[in-house]
């Protein structure tokens, strides 16, 4: 059975400063990896997929990377910004299947 | 519109109630899930649809829970009787594709509360 785990569970850093967030999911057969950005009250906003075959993706200021044999993703922020304060969740969708299985997240601040 | 919309965005409700949400997907998106969200953990999933057919509804937590989609657009997810372990904010997702297996686009969510 797939798990996934988010380490740390919560983070307070100082507004500019660079910073990773990191996933670990037990199986590696995966399809591919999604990080998303959860505000408090709202919905998930998709930050960043990753299908298996490929090693990172990057969007501005964030950067994710995929180790599948080793079962495990970061999300680094550089730079980062008050805005940048909420919930990050990973999650997988498995090669036998269709369903995202997510971790419990990561609750950043930021700092002004 | 834009996005996955969905509604209410707040419901209490009394125990032994019945609630109703509705979840609008994308347009044209022929995947949909339903997942539940407890408070401080991520989402788990519920059920898939294809078009108006449930493929899988392995992840409702009892047969209190029922879910349609009959026009293969709009879908509803109906709880009886309700309990207060179904206190939890209910995400509706969408996809493009039809395996279900691409980018997921989540609505805003129905915070359920049962008092």
């Amino acid at each position: 059975k797939q798990e996934v785990t988010q380490i740390p569970a919560a983070l307070s850093v100082p507004e500019g400063e660079n910073l990773v967030l990191n996933c670990s999911f037990t199986d590696s057969a995966i399809y591919n990896l999604q990080w998303f950005r959860q505000d408090p009250g709202k919905g998930l906003t998709s930050l960043l997929l990753i299908q298996s075959s490929q090693r990172e993706q990057t969007s501005g200021r964030l950067n994710a990377s995929l180790d599948k044999s080793s079962g495990r993703s970061t999300l680094y922020i550089a730079a980062s910004q008050p805005g940048d304060s909420a919930t990050y969740l990973c999650a997988v969708i498995t090669d036998s299947s269709y369903k995202l299985i997510f971790g419990s997240g990561t609750r950043l601040l930021v700092r002004p | 519109g834009a996005g996955v919309s969905q509604s209410p965005r707040y419901k209490v409700a009394k125990r032994g109630q019945d609630v109703a949400l509705r979840c609008d997907p994308i347009s044209g998106h022929v995947s949909l899930f339903w997942y539940q969200q407890a408070l401080g953990q991520g989402p788990e999933f519920l059920t898939y649809f294809q078009n108006e057919a449930q493929l899988d509804k392995s992840g409702l937590p009892s047969d209190r829970f029922f879910a349609e989609r009959p026009e293969g657009s709009v879908s509803t997810l109906k709880i009886q009787r309700t309990q207060q372990e179904d206190s939890a904010v209910y995400l509706c997702a969408s996809s493009s594709s039809t395996s279900g297996r691409n980018e997921q686009y989540f609505g805003p969510g129905t915070r359920l509360t049962v008092t």
